[in-house]
């Protein structure tokens, strides 16, 4: 099935680093998602942006709705350990989510 | 104010075999998806359930099928289950706006 195109696979960063992922799409969209998700546990939303160029912020966390619709950056600033876990980027379209492949977040101590 | 429910929390199966998943929505919520996730990828859409129909449909075979309830609650079945079966099966409800996750069951076929 479709899969979003998300980078970086993963990265390894130190405590209090700010951290940047991005995520691409051949097809537009009306809404993008972004979610953590923990092992074992089902993905848990972040930030939902529902327009084009829209910044959002949730805390540390800032993401953007691509001018294009076609794709999405999210950032988190100052990273704690628990932000450790995998990021996935969602699009919306016709109600249905099609998931990006994820980013690993992994903090070095 | 219960999220959404997942049972059971883990399977294990055969191959050939038939296997019915349950969900129970967040409260509020009257719209139920299933999502299929492999190991290290992202979640994959099979199927959303809305006033006890199916209303969007994933690129997965007829050996999948769903069903929901008035309740809102629905089920996950899949027939002739293959090696390939073996996932973390999703649930999301939602009414109207985003979809909540319920923790999943994992599924594993030997």
């Amino acid at each position: 099935g479709q899969q979003l195109n998300q980078s970086p696979q993963s990265m390894f960063i130190q405590e209090g680093e700010d951290v940047s992922m991005n995520c691409t799409s051949s097809s537009i969209f009306n809404t993008w998602l972004w979610y953590k998700q923990d092992p074992g546990e089902g993905p848990v939303l972040l930030i939902a942006l529902y327009k084009a160029g829209e910044l959002t912020s949730n805390g540390r966390l800032t993401a953007q709705f691509g001018i294009t619709r076609k794709d999405s950056f999210l950032n988190i600033s100052a990273s704690i350990p628990s932000d450790v876990g995998i990021y996935f980027c969602a699009g919306r379209g016709n109600e249905k989510l099609t998931f990006g492949t994820g980013t690993r977040l992994t903090i070095i101590p | 104010d219960a999220g959404v429910t997942q049972s059971p929390t883990h399977l294990i199966k055969t191959r050939g075999q038939q296997v019915t998943l349950r969900c129970s929505p967040k409260s509020g919520h009257d719209t139920v998806s299933w999502y299929q996730q492999a190991l290290g990828q992202g979640p994959q859409f099979i199927f959303q359930y809305y006033e006890e129909e199916e209303r969007q449909r994933g690129n997965f075979p007829d050996r999948f099928s769903g069903h929901q309830f008035p309740n809102y609650s629905s089920e996950l079945n899949v027939n002739a289950l293959l090696l390939g079966d073996s996932a973390l099966y999703l649930c999301a409800s939602s009414f109207v706006n985003e979809q909540f996750f319920g923790p999943g069951t994992r599924l594993t076929v030997l």
